[in-house]
């Protein structure tokens, strides 16, 4: 089965310090993976897709396929960058495979 | 920007009884999909529907899990006779294709809880 793993459940770090969300996955065909995040009382929403190659709020993620990794990074947090972050491979064309998410949390 | 929307945000039930969680997707969209989340555990797929009928279900949709767009607008997940693991944080989304690289619109969920 098509897994999706992400080793922290909780990162803190401080305002303007570098950020790196994990994400390892494991899957047999070409990965199509993404970024989903959730602001406190608010809805799951895409960050980022590693298709694209975008940068969003300063988030990049890079598709390393020799390492199967996806891991989300931001060179300077920001206070409003405190949310729930979850790694999502999509398996065939219908379904997300989500990680268990990781809590980040910016100390001013 | 549009938004998905879940009725009711929250859904309490005696186990054995039926509920029907309510969705309205993005009026232009055509792929439905529900996704659960179990308290601490990971968001799960469930199902995803298509032209009127399920294109794809996880094992965890089984016998008492139905879906159906009734008039056009609203999505609904049915569940028969609930138990006490179905107690869940229930997602519904929406896409506008069928697309790999496709974005998934969700809305704020109903949380579930069955006593």
């Amino acid at each position: 089965a098509q897994r999706v793993t992400q080793p922290e459940k909780l990162l803190s770090v401080f305002k303007g310090a570098p950020v790196e969300l994990k994400c390892n996955y494991s899957y047999s065909g070409s990965p199509e993976l993404f970024w989903y995040v959730q602001y406190s009382r608010q809805r799951l929403q895409l960050l980022l897709r590693h298709i694209s190659r975008e940068s969003i709020k300063g988030f990049t993620a890079d598709l390393n396929k020799g390492e199967t990794s996806f891991h989300l990074k931001k060179p300077f947090a920001q206070e409003e960058d405190s949310a729930m972050y979850y790694c999502a491979l999509r398996e065939g064309a219908q379904k997300l495979v989500f990680g268990q998410g990781t809590r980040l949390t910016i100390n001013p | 920007e549009p938004e998905v929307t879940q009725t009711p945000s929250h859904q309490v039930t005696q186990m054995g009884q039926e509920v029907i969680l309510r969705c309205v997707p993005i009026s232009n969209h055509l792929y439905f999909y529900w996704y659960r989340q179990i308290l601490g555990q990971k968001v799960e797929f469930l199902v995803s529907f298509y032209n009127n009928e399920i294109s794809e279900k996880s094992e965890i949709f089984d016998d008492q899990f139905s879906v159906e767009r009734p008039d056009g607008s609203n999505f609904t997940l049915k569940i028969r006779s609930t138990k006490l693991e179905d107690s869940a944080m229930y997602f519904c989304a929406s896409s506008g294709s069928r697309g790999y690289t496709e974005k998934l619109f969700f809305g704020s969920g109903t949380q579930l809880s069955v006593l």
